[in-house]
């Protein structure tokens, strides 16, 4: 079954720790986006991808870094900057070309500061 | 920065009935889509309408869209506790170094009660 995986689904971060959340997808997608979600509210865009080894930021990238070095991955670092890093985050992925396409979500990582 | 504004908030109807939501925005769209999140779940994607179109319907769902009042609207007829969910709309604010940006709304709560 084509896909994709979020892992890890709890995280938890230390003052002053970086860490990493995991997106693999499996459908042979060229783009790749991660959102940040708030509760009660919508998804805003962090980062997005096109191609590999290419990324763009989106509309709150500060604090965040990403990387793509294999079309099926797109991590997404939280760095110690993002001051408030509680959230829900989710990946994303999309055709790309041609325009119209849905966009395939993965199921989350929550994020909680210890 | 154009986004899709829900109306209402929140929803709570008895199983059977039939629910509306709606959505407005500010500018030009490309397409207009709708997604359904379960608690602590990913989206998933419902309906794609492009700016050319005014109806499309998908099972028990259908989705107008009106681009002289810059609004479209969910409905879901015949509704189940299945349905309960999150439903959000995003508009496509256009293809950016090659990868579709969307523009998410802040969602509709629906419950379905027995």
């Amino acid at each position: 079954d084509g896909g994709i995986t979020q892992s890890p689904k709890y995280l938890f971060r230390k003052e002053g720790q970086n860490v990493t959340l995991s997106c693999e997808q499996n459908l042979n997608h060229d783009a790749m986006y991660w959102y940040r979600q708030d509760p009660g509210q919508g998804l805003r865009l962090i980062y997005y991808s096109q191609i590999v080894n290419d990324f763009q930021k989106g509309d709150i990238a500060e604090g965040y870094s990403v990387s793509r070095e294999k079309k099926e991955s797109f991590p997404l670092t939280v760095t110690s900057a993002q001051k408030n890093p509680t959230a829900f985050y989710l990946c994303a992925s999309s055709i790309g070309q041609p325009r119209n396409q849905p966009q395939h979500f993965g199921d989350g990582t929550r994020l909680s500061i210890l | 920065s154009q986004q899709g504004e829900e109306d209402p908030q929140a929803l709570s109807i008895q199983e059977g009935e039939n629910a509306t939501m709606n959505c407005s925005y500010k500018t030009s769209i490309n397409n207009l889509q709708w997604y359904r999140q379960n608690s602590g779940r990913g989206l998933v994607h419902l309906i794609l309408i492009r700016s050319n179109e005014r109806e499309k319907h998908s099972g028990r769902l259908r989705v107008t869209l009106d681009t002289s009042k810059k609004s479209s609207s969910l409905l879901i007829t015949a509704s189940r506790a299945a349905d309960t969910a999150s439903y959000f709309c995003a508009t496509d604010a256009g293809i950016i170094q090659g990868a579709q940006k969307l523009v998410f709304g802040q969602g509709t709560r629906l419950t379905i009660n027995p």
